[in-house]
């Protein structure tokens, strides 16, 4: 049973533009949401994070906006770059183990 | 450069063989683990170690034992694999099991024939 839910599966976006993912969970136990961004050959590496006593956080052209009492999050990516093309896992967790939600594919265009 | 190192990038093994999986991180974490990503998929928890000591395994078959012979390393021996356990195996730490962020390392690339 997949604890978080993640949308779309795939976007792709021109250069300057905004791409925006979305993630829904259940378990209101959850109190740590990371987003991950992988590359083709490399780990997953943590872009951003939030708790659920916050909701927005900003770091550079990454943003984060929390909602608690809908039970969803998303990742918006500012004046994308082609640089941001990679995967992007959102997460939830409340102990040792990650939840991972399915992944996006991001393609940003020149 | 991530944090957290793994050897090799690439293995390719036949079912029969026996090979090892080495991972490393030199941030003092006291947790460290090991995941199974397949393609297009997210990365499914294996095992779970913390001080050193086994704490979580995720029902995983046999064939994979997992080692810690020190706080900075974590190995998984690997014996008589199917062709489905191809995938890219991620090694990550954290600095108490149950602590967050989890630092991934770039993973081990196998490939089973």
């Amino acid at each position: 049973q997949q604890q978080v839910k993640q949308s779309p599966q795939s976007l792709i976006v021109q250069k300057g533009g905004i791409s925006i993912i979305n993630c829904a969970y259940e378990n209101t136990a959850f109190d740590y949401f990371p987003w991950y961004q992988q590359f083709p050959g490399k780990g997953p590496a943590l872009l951003i994070a939030i708790r659920p006593d916050v909701s927005e956080k900003k770091e550079g052209r990454f943003t984060i906006s929390f909602n608690k009492s809908a039970k969803q999050f998303s990742l918006h990516i500012m004046d994308s770059q082609p640089g941001d093309s990679a995967t992007y896992f959102c997460a939830a967790s409340n102990d040792y183990k990650l939840s991972f939600g399915a992944g996006t594919t991001v393609t940003v265009r020149a | 450069d991530t944090e957290v190192t793994q050897t090799p990038k690439h293995l390719v093994m036949g079912m029969t063989n026996k090979k090892s999986l080495k991972c490393e991180q030199h941030m003092g974490h006291r947790a460290m683990y090991w995941y199974k990503q397949k393609a297009k998929k997210p990365p499914e928890l294996m095992f779970v170690y913390s001080y050193e000591k086994l704490s979580i395994n995720e029902s995983v078959p046999s064939r994979f034992s997992p080692e810690c012979p020190n706080s900075s390393l974590l190995n998984l021996h690997l014996h008589a694999l199917q062709p489905e356990d191809s995938a890219l195996y991620l090694c990550a730490s954290s600095q108490v099991q149950g602590a967050q962020p989890q630092h991934f390392g770039d993973g081990t690339r196998l490939s089973i024939l």
